[in-house]
């Protein structure tokens, strides 16, 4: 079983749509949480941290629910400029290197 | 600031030849990573070195791969005899881990191989 799961994608929303990409992770263990965003041909860039008390940034909210094992990002009012993917970071307590775990990401098309 | 730099940002090769990449990190941060991304695909981690520890290996696809880290700054990747399936972007990033960090990783821009 793979560290970190995440939904498969695509997805295709036209803009000012409500989206939300789910993740999960099978580390009971792991400290930090981070959204990852993933432009076309480019290297990805942190979107925001995932605190446990749910945190918000502009039209982006990110929720942890540690019982679950499961990490939420989602997106309101989209803009064409949305289009990307995004990706689950996970890092492990305990992990004396500090080896992020990346999943496979999920594409996002937003549409006029 | 400068972020991480790699070079070159492009090397097309013939198969059976040996390359190395260059990353060179934000200065100061301690953790150096090296990940593989193949076209349309996730994110496949290779190596990782923090500080002085003995580095991370368990990426490493096969042995004809390897990496340096000299001076706990500079890193080289090195692909002996280069197959095609080794055609990908290899991403460098670099984290500093200091107290009271974000842990944010901070990637370059890549180099695109390409193996004839």
């Amino acid at each position: 079983r793979k560290e970190v799961e995440q939904d498969p994608g695509p997805f295709n929303v036209p803009e000012g749509a409500t989206v939300a990409f789910n993740c999960t992770y099978s580390n009971s263990a792991s400290q930090s949480f981070f959204w990852y965003r993933q432009d076309c041909r480019k290297e990805p860039k942190l979107l925001m941290s995932v605190y446990s008390s749910g945190n918000e940034d502009g039209r982006f909210t990110a929720q942890l629910n540690r019982a679950s094992q499961y990490i939420s990002l989602l997106i309101r009012d989209s803009k064409l400029s949305d289009s990307a993917t995004y990706l689950c970071v996970v890092i492990d307590r305990g992990s004396t290197l500090g080896r992020l775990y990346f999943g496979r990401g999920t594409q996002l098309t937003v549409w006029p | 600031g400068a972020g991480v730099s790699q070079s070159p940002s492009n090397k097309v090769t013939e198969k059976g030849k040996d390359v190395e990449l260059r990353c060179d990190p934000i200065s100061g941060h301690t953790a150096l990573y090296w990940y593989r991304q193949s076209l349309g695909q996730g994110l496949e981690f290779l190596i990782y070195f923090q500080g002085n520890s003995a580095p991370d290996k368990s990426g490493l696809p096969s042995d004809r791969f390897s990496a340096e880290r000299t001076g706990g700054s500079v890193s080289t990747l090195t692909i002996q005899r280069t197959q095609q399936e080794d055609s990908a972007v290899y991403l460098c990033a670099s984290r500093s881990q200091g107290a009271g960090s974000y842990n944010e990783q901070f990637f370059g821009p890549g180099t695109r191989l390409t193996v004839l």
